[in-house]
Formats: C-alpha cells, structure tokens, sequence
C-alpha cells in the first residue's frame, strides 16, 4: 500500500518570503500522480498544482512550483512571494495511474501554513 | 468551470433522526466520491461510484447510505447516526480514468457539509 508522510505539521513564513513543505512518499509502482491540495479555514479542499511522475519537469503554476524527486520519493512545494491568502493547511497526496477508473487519493496528515504580516 | 456544489453547508441532527446530504457537479465527471474529514486530520474515503454504480465502499457503517441517482448527483442518506460521527463531509468528482488518459486524474472537491451529531 502506498503512504505519504509529510514531517512538518506547522510551518510559518514571513509575507513576501519563499517557504518550502515537504512531502515523501512510498510506492512500489512507476506511474503514479501527486497533488497538493490547500484547504483554507473556509474548509474547501483547491487544488494547488499537479504532478505526473513520467514527467521529469517540475510542475509550475503561477508563485508555486514543486521539487519532484522521483528516486528519492520526494515532492516537495515551494511558495515564493508568500501572502495573507496562503494561510491555510496543505495537504499532499498521491493517486495511482496503473489502476484504471475511479480511484482513491491517498492523503498526508498535512501541514499548517501561517502567514505572518 | 470546476464547481462542486454541496448542501446544505451545516446540518444539526439528532441520533434519531433521518436527513440527507446532497452533492451536484456538472463537469461531466462520471466518478463521484464521498469523503469524512475530522478537524485538524487528512480527509478519508468513504465511498465511490463510477458510472452511476458504487465501486468502492470502505468498509463504512450502514447507518451511512450513498446514492447516486444520475451523473451529476450524488446523494448520501443519513440515519441513526453517532456523535462520533460529526464531521465535515466532503463530496469530490473527477473523470474517470481510462488507459492513455493524461490530465483527468484530479479530483475536485465541494466546499463540505458540516454535520454536528447530538
């Protein structure tokens, strides 16, 4: 069964400076997607940015980027410039692509972002 | 558009009681999935339906009783339920994924329906 641990269960950074969380994960399997996900105190589950693992460039999206280290089963998410509206937990997660249809994510226990002004 | 609307946003109920939660997508998603998320904690799967048909079930009690009338609703019926049981319910769609398909994996999520058990 595949597991996704992320270690820092608080983070905080600055407003404007970059911070880094950390996500590994363990899978047997060579084709996988990883996601990371944020959910504000307003509850709803965003999709951050997407990872397919056949794919050695790190995914961007806009200030967030990812450090995709396939041999190292490492996926970590990088926020720069950070502002007020990324307070908020981040969740890391990891979904097979060998198993067609609908399948489950399996989720890390999250990390707790605050953003101080 | 990647909305995933739920109702109602909060539900008090009694142990006795009987309601129902409600999830609506029109993305043409055809997987559809039923999460329980506790505070501070991942959410976890309860349910999935593929094409209308229930795929996975984990091993949830049968006080919980999914529903999935057409493709774009899913209902989740609710009865005699526990305090342990409060909750946030999050309701999640996606396409459902087939051999060779790239960028239909990610699951889209509601903004939950959260249920106080008395």
């Amino acid at each position: 069964a595949q597991t996704v641990t992320q270690s820092q269960p608080e983070m905080s950074v600055q407003e404007a400076e970059t911070v880094t969380l950390s996500c590994t994960y363990d899978t047997s399997e060579s084709d996988y997607y990883l996601f990371w996900y944020k959910q504000p105190p307003s509850r709803q589950m965003i999709l951050v940015i997407r990872q397919e693992a056949y794919k050695q460039q790190n995914a961007t999206e806009n200030r967030f980027s990812v450090n995709f280290q396939k041999a190292a089963k490492s996926f970590s998410l990088k926020i720069s410039d950070s502002q007020l509206g990324d307070a908020a937990m981040y969740f890391c997660a990891y979904r097979s692509a060998l198993i067609q249809g609908a399948q489950k994510l399996v989720f890390g226990q999250g990390t707790r972002l605050t953003i101080n002004p | 558009d990647t909305e995933v609307t739920q109702t109602p946003k909060h539900l008090v109920m009694g142990m006795t009681n009987k309601k129902s939660l409600k999830c609506e997508q029109h993305m043409g998603h055809r997987a559809m999935y039923w999460y329980k998320q506790k505070a501070k904690k991942p959410p976890e799967l309860m349910f999935v339906y593929s094409y209308e048909k229930l795929s996975i079930n984990e091993s949830v009690p049968s006080r919980f009783s999914p529903e999935c009338p057409n493709s774009s609703l899913l209902n989740l019926h609710l009865h005699a339920l526990q305090p342990e049981d409060s909750a946030l319910y999050l309701c999640a769609s996606s396409h459902v994924l087939a051999g060779g398909s790239v960028g239909q994996e990610t699951q889209y999520f509601g903004p939950g329906t959260r249920l106080l058990v008395l």
